[in-house]
């Protein structure tokens, strides 16, 4: 597609059930970020994606968070038994590989994830 | 731990007054230095890049920004803002140490009077 496309939009959930949120970076971009934003906070780094492979996963906050990529192209954010601190938007970005001299990160719009 | 600083999390100014947002990061050895910019409804979006060379890089809209390495620093300016330029701004930056994993300050809300 012509941008980062991340689905749902909008997504509200109970405390404790399962969630899952999708990516769709920029074809042939080879990282894919995924970032997490708190009402009035920055950017909080969860994970990122070379590939296939995730070599940085320090940023997930707990082990109820998880993600993966297949095809070098779709990845899926889990976030199992919702807690209400849970409760941001996601943010998905590409970029034609990690870190480097041309490294640009397209963002996505964003899921916004309400926990009730 | 490696961590990126903006020091304003809000300004407010009236139109054709000059701007400067802060950044301090805490990454040794080389790095890349971005801004990025967050309008009203809009995705976030890159302003400006710092790999190498000049300090003193342009981006688009007028902004600049200056690469301190002695200070860590990379400070985002323009010397006249506008309405439009009301948004939200963030420092970010990559390195070596920190894995090449772009890390973003917590955002400098800008709010520009008319």
């Amino acid at each position: 597609g012509a941008g980062v496309s991340q689905s749902p939009s909008n997504k509200v959930t109970e405390k404790g059930k399962d969630v899952e949120l999708r990516c769709d970076p920029i074809s042939g971009h080879t990282a894919l970020y995924w970032y997490r934003q708190r009402l009035g906070q920055g950017l909080e780094f969860l994970i990122y994606f070379q590939g296939n492979s995730a070599p940085d996963k320090s940023g997930l906050p707990s082990d109820r968070f998880s993600a993966e990529r297949t095809g070098e192209s779709v990845s899926t954010l889990t976030i199992q038994r919702t807690q209400q601190e849970d409760s941001a938007v996601y943010l998905c970005a590409s970029s034609s590989r990690v870190g480097g001299t041309n490294e640009k990160l397209f963002f996505g719009s964003g899921t916004q994830l309400s926990v009730l | 731990a490696q961590s990126v600083s903006q020091h304003n999390h809000h300004v407010i100014l009236s139109e054709a007054a000059s701007l400067e947002l802060g950044c301090n990061y805490s990454y040794g050895g080389t790095v890349n230095l971005f801004w990025y910019v967050q309008y009203p409804g809009q995705h976030l979006q890159l302003l400006l890049k710092y790999f190498s060379g000049d300090p003193l890089v342009k981006g688009i809209k007028g902004f600049e920004a200056e690469f301190i390495k002695s200070k860590f620093s990379f400070n985002l300016r323009k010397p006249s803002v506008q309405w439009s330029d009301t948004a939200e701004y963030f420092c970010a930056v990559n390195a070596r140490t920190g894995g090449f994993k772009t890390i973003f300050g917590a955002g400098t809300r800008l709010f520009v009077k008319a």
